[in-house]
């Protein structure tokens, strides 16, 4: 099972909204990664879990709040979010092996629209 | 720092043929590892095929080969007997070893195949 799966697909939100972003993936991997993906752009890390730990942190603003509550579940928390935070949410994760050479595999992401 | 170069913003390539994507890539490191996502137009990010900066022969995956010229820094992706659904956003990426678990991606290639 190489899956990883990611809810909701789309999710529109007021700025003053509470919101989650859940991503869920069975293969036993112990890092997971938030990516955002503004249209017709690369993917831009956000945050990076290894082994349930933060381990980076790209100066994503406060209002984006991730969670890693065990190694298969990944969230991400959203508050006073802007109109410009509207993007794709991408949910990944890869085996850690200390050398890289690791794929990581991507959920289908969620379409964020703030309005 | 590490950066990818896609220099090719869209290409247009007749069905059957073959077609070579281009990528560059700058690092001071000496253990890496170079990789290729598929975008469809659905958003989720497929893995292609993986090269690493110690593999001597290049990867091959199927219809999927990577032309790797260590020396140029170039690890451009051939997609042989191109189909229909081949038609999507091509990104290379990088990732540096010993323990970064941080991928690096170019501005991608939007690839469409003409019937």
């Amino acid at each position: 099972d190489t899956e990883v799966t990611q809810t909701p697909k789309h999710l529109v939100m007021g700025m003053t909204n509470k919101k989650s972003l859940k991503c869920e993936q069975h293969m036993g991997h112990r890092a997971m990664y938030w990516y955002k993906q503004k249209a017709k752009k690369p993917p831009e890390l956000m945050f990076v879990y290894s082994y349930e730990k933060l381990s980076i942190n790209e100066s994503v603003p406060s209002r984006f709040s991730p969670e890693c509550p065990n190694s298969s579940l990944l969230n991400l928390h959203l508050h006073a979010l802007q109109p410009e935070d509207s993007a794709l949410y991408l949910c990944a994760s890869s085996r850690m092996t200390g050398t890289g050479n690791t794929e990581a595999f991507f959920g289908q992401g969620t379409r964020l629209t703030v309005v | 720092a590490q950066k990818i170069t896609q220099t090719q913003p869209g290409m247009f390539v007749q069905e059957k043929e073959a077609v070579t994507l281009d990528c560059t890539y700058d690092t001071s490191d000496q253990s890496y590892g170079l990789f290729w996502y598929k975008q469809p137009s659905s958003g989720e990010m497929i893995f292609l095929i993986y090269q690493g900066s110690y593999d001597e022969q290049n990867a091959t995956e199927g219809r999927y080969s990577l032309n790797f010229q260590k020396a140029r820094k170039s690890a451009n992706l051939v997609i042989s007997a191109s189909q229909l659904g081949d038609s999507a956003m091509y990104f290379c990426a990088m990732r540096v070893n010993f323990g970064n678990e941080k991928l690096t991606f170019g501005t991608g290639t939007r690839l469409t195949i003409i019937p």
